[in-house]
C-alpha cells in the first residue's frame, strides 16, 4: 500500500518557539493532503486541508496564522506551529488520498509534539 | 449537525470469539462509509470501505455492513486474534473535498 512518512516522531520545545512537522507521501503523489490533530482519547479533528500549489483550507476555530501550511511539491507538505504553547501539545498526523481512489487515506505515523 | 456514535465503553472479548463493533450516524447520508485501525501512538490504518449501495464487505477475517436505513454500520471480526487489540474508528465522507468525519473509535482488547 501507499507509504507516507512524518518527521519528527516526537518533538519537544519550549513555550513561544516554533515547530516545523514534516508530511511526506513516499511512493505516489498528493495533491491533497489532510492535517489532523488527536487529543488523549478524542477522536481525529481535522484542522486542514492542503493544496498543493495554492492556499490551504483551514477547518472552522482553526487560526491560519498559527499553522501555517505548506504544500510546495506534490510529495510534500509542511505544518508549521508556530509560537507554541503547551496547550498545543497534541498528537498531530497528515493523510492522504490516491488520487482516483475513492477516498481512502494513508495516514503518517504521526507527530507528538510537547510543549513546555 | 452531523454525528457519529461508536461504542464508548471498550470491548473485551476470548481468543477466537467474533467481534462486533457498532458505528451509528445521525442528520447525514454519507454516500460511503470507512473503518480503519489505529494502534497507540501511531496514525490510523484503513481496512475498508463500503457503499451506500452495498450491504456487506468483506477482506478476510473482516466484515463490514451498512444500514443506510438504521444509519448504522457493523464492524465484525471472526476468529480474533490478541494481535487484533487495537482502537477501530469509523469515519464517513463529509460530501466534498474528500474530507471524513471520525467517530471517537472503540478500544478492542482481545484476551488469550
Amino acid at each position: 500500500g501507499a507509504v507516507v512518512s512524518q518527521h519528527p516522531s516526537r518533538v519537544i520545545c519550549k513555550s513561544g518557539t516554533s515547530v516545523k512537522i514534516e508530511c511526506r507521501s513516499l511512493d505516489f503523489q498528493a495533491t491533497t493532503m489532510f492535517w489532523y490533530r488527536q487529543f488523549p482519547k478524542q477522536s481525529l479533528m481535522l484542522m486542514a486541508t492542503s493544496n498543493e500549489g495554492s492556499k490551504a483550507t483551514y477547518e472552522q476555530g482553526v487560526e491560519k496564522d498559527k499553522f501555517l501550511i505548506n504544500h510546495a511539491s506534490l510529495t510534500l507538505s509542511t505544518l508549521t506551529v508556530t509560537s507554541a504553547h503547551p496547550e498545543d501539545s497534541s498528537f498531530y498526523i497528515c493523510s492522504a488520498p490516491i488520487a482516483g481512489a475513492l477516498n481512502e487515506q494513508f495516514f503518517g505515523p504521526g507527530t507528538r509534539l510537547t510543549v513546555l | 449537525s452531523q454525528k457519529i456514535e461508536q461504542n464508548s465503553e471498550a470491548l473485551n472479548i476470548q481468543e477466537g470469539k467474533t467481534a462486533t463493533l457498532t458505528c451509528n450516524y445521525t442528520n447525514y447520508s454519507p454516500a460511503y462509509l470507512q473503518w480503519y485501525r489505529q494502534d497507540p501512538g501511531r496514525g490510523p490504518v484503513f481496512l475498508l470501505l463500503i457503499r451506500e449501495n452495498e450491504k456487506e464487505k468483506r477482506k478476510e477475517r473482516l466484515k463490514v455492513t451498512f444500514d443506510t436505513t438504521l444509519k448504522q454500520s457493523l464492524f465484525h471480526i471472526t476468529a480474533s486474534q490478541p494481535a487484533d487489540s487495537a482502537t477501530y474508528l469509523c469515519a464517513l465522507d463529509a460530501g466534498n473535498n474528500r474530507k471524513l468525519i471520525w467517530g471517537l473509535g472503540t478500544s478492542l482488547a482481545v484476551n488469550p
